[in-house]
């Protein structure tokens, strides 16, 4: 069965770091998403992408943050200067359409920012 | 957005019974509800779908129910088995958008 696959599987990061969370999605998807969880909590919407531009971003979703497709496999979540509270799982998903259908999930990055 | 910390609802049920995991969702216009399944250090995980012209779906040993007029999902696992231990989560999504909004989690536990 078609994966997404993240890495890496964990990160620890210094504080005011940069980072980059790298996916692949499903070769034939055409929608991808990142997520985050903070540990305990609910999952949160980050950005979701389509055609080489972000299609809706959530207030989490700042501008430390961005998301970029280098070529036509890998999709990337940048997180410029990193914060304490950017400590979370990190989920990237693919779809193979919009919104209304559901997503496949990757395994998931743990951002650690000490 | 929303904060529930670190104690998520638990539902204990013994191996064989039928669980039955509510969930309240939050926009009267989401028109896609999703349950997913996350077992630990694992993404979540798509269980069974329903779109809001239905009010009841099933899947294999899994049925979603949609309340619309309360805005109420439910989820119900027959003979439930100790590989269904995870923590529930209901998401809700409008037609409109590309995201999905989660609920809060159930984590359910099955006793052997």
């Amino acid at each position: 069965e078609p994966e997404v696959t993240q890495t890496p599987s964990h990160q620890v990061t210094q504080m005011g770091q940069e980072v980059i969370l790298r996916c692949v999605p499903i070769s034939n998807h055409l929608y991808f998403y990142w997520y985050r969880q903070i540990l305990g909590q609910k999952v949160e919407f980050l950005v979701s992408f389509y055609n080489n531009e972000i299609s809706e971003k959530s207030e989490i979703f700042d501008d430390q943050f961005s998301v970029e497709r280098p070529d036509g496999s890998n999709f990337t979540l940048k997180i410029r200067s990193t914060k304490l509270e950017d400590s979370a799982m990190y989920f990237c998903a693919s779809s193979g359409s919009g919104g209304d259908y559901g997503y496949t999930f990757g395994s998931g990055t743990r951002l650690t920012v000490v | 957005g929303e904060s529930v910390g670190l104690h998520l609802p638990t539902l204990s049920v013994q191996e064989g019974d039928n669980s039955i995991i509510n969930c309240a969702y939050s926009n009267s216009a989401s028109d896609y509800f999703i349950w997913y399944k996350q077992e630990s250090g694992k993404g979540p995980q798509f269980i069974i779908d329903i779109r809001s012209n239905m009010d009841k779906r099933q899947g294999q040993r899994v049925t979603v129910l949609l309340n619309k007029t309360v805005k109420h999902l439910s989820l119900q696992i027959a003979a439930t088995q100790p590989g269904d231990s995870a923590v529930y989560f209901c998401a809700e999504n409008n037609s409109g958008t590309y995201k999905y909004i989660f609920g809060t989690g159930t984590r359910l536990k099955v006793l052997a």
